[in-house]
């Protein structure tokens, strides 16, 4: 069975310096994976999704993520923490038998000025 | 830009209760789902619903779910007898086709059960 493991509940660093949220999965095959993010009373929004392709992956407002399959990590970063990057970060894993999306616990990004 | 709304975005209601929670997907999406996250837990996985019926459900969805396309924007999720655990966050999201990469999420909607 699937399942997602985000190794931090909470991360803080300061605004300028890079960001790191942990994430392993594991998985009977070669999975889909996603980082999705959640501001304060916003909906879900996907930051970015690996589907086999460029194990880096780019996604939107400067993060990236790398498919690590010797790993089973899936870590995403940016290399400079803005203010309005606050926020709670999902990393996802697709279900092998179905469509599904299976989630970690979360993590949230603090932001220091 | 499109996008999927939910309303209420706070719902309070009795024990016993039932409730509908309400989901406009985005237009041409042909593909919706229910997810939902209890306080301090993971989102989990309820329902999905393509062409008027349900393609999968999870284990949590038992009798007391039910889910409805009444019309040919909203999805609903009714839970006819509330009890104190199905306080949490509910998500609607829809999707062009039925794969996991294309789900775009509501904000929410916080039930709590009291």
């Amino acid at each position: 069975a699937q399942s997602v493991t985000q190794l931090d509940s909470h991360v803080s660093v300061s605004e300028g310096t890079p960001v790191l949220l942990r994430c392993n999965y594991s998985s009977s095959y070669s999975p889909s994976l996603f980082w999705y993010v959640q501001h304060p009373n916003k909906g879900l929004q996907l930051l970015l999704k690996y589907t086999s392709a460029a194990t880096l992956v780019k996604g939107i407002n400067g993060f990236e993520a790398e498919f690590k399959k010797s790993e089973t990590s899936f870590h995403l970063t940016k290399p400079s923490a803005h203010m309005s990057d606050a926020a709670e970060y999902f990393c996802v894993v697709s279900s092998d038998s179905n469509y599904q999306l299976i989630w970690g616990a979360g993590t949230k990004l603090i932001i220091k000025p | 830009e499109p996008e999927v709304t939910q309303t209420p975005s706070h719902q309070v209601t009795q024990m016993g209760q039932e409730v509908i929670l309400r989901c406009v997907p985005i237009s041409n999406h042909l593909y919706f789902y229910w997810y939902r996250q209890i306080l301090g837990q993971k989102v989990e996985f309820l329902v999905s619903f393509y062409n008027n019926e349900i393609s999968e459900k999870s284990e949590i969805f038992d009798d007391q779910f039910s889910v409805e396309r009444p019309d040919g924007s909203n999805f609903t999720l009714k839970i006819r007898s509330t009890k104190l655990e199905d306080s949490a966050m509910y998500f609607c999201a829809s999707g062009v086709s039925g794969s996991y990469n294309e789900q775009f999420f509501g904000p929410g909607t916080r039930l709590t059960v009291l």
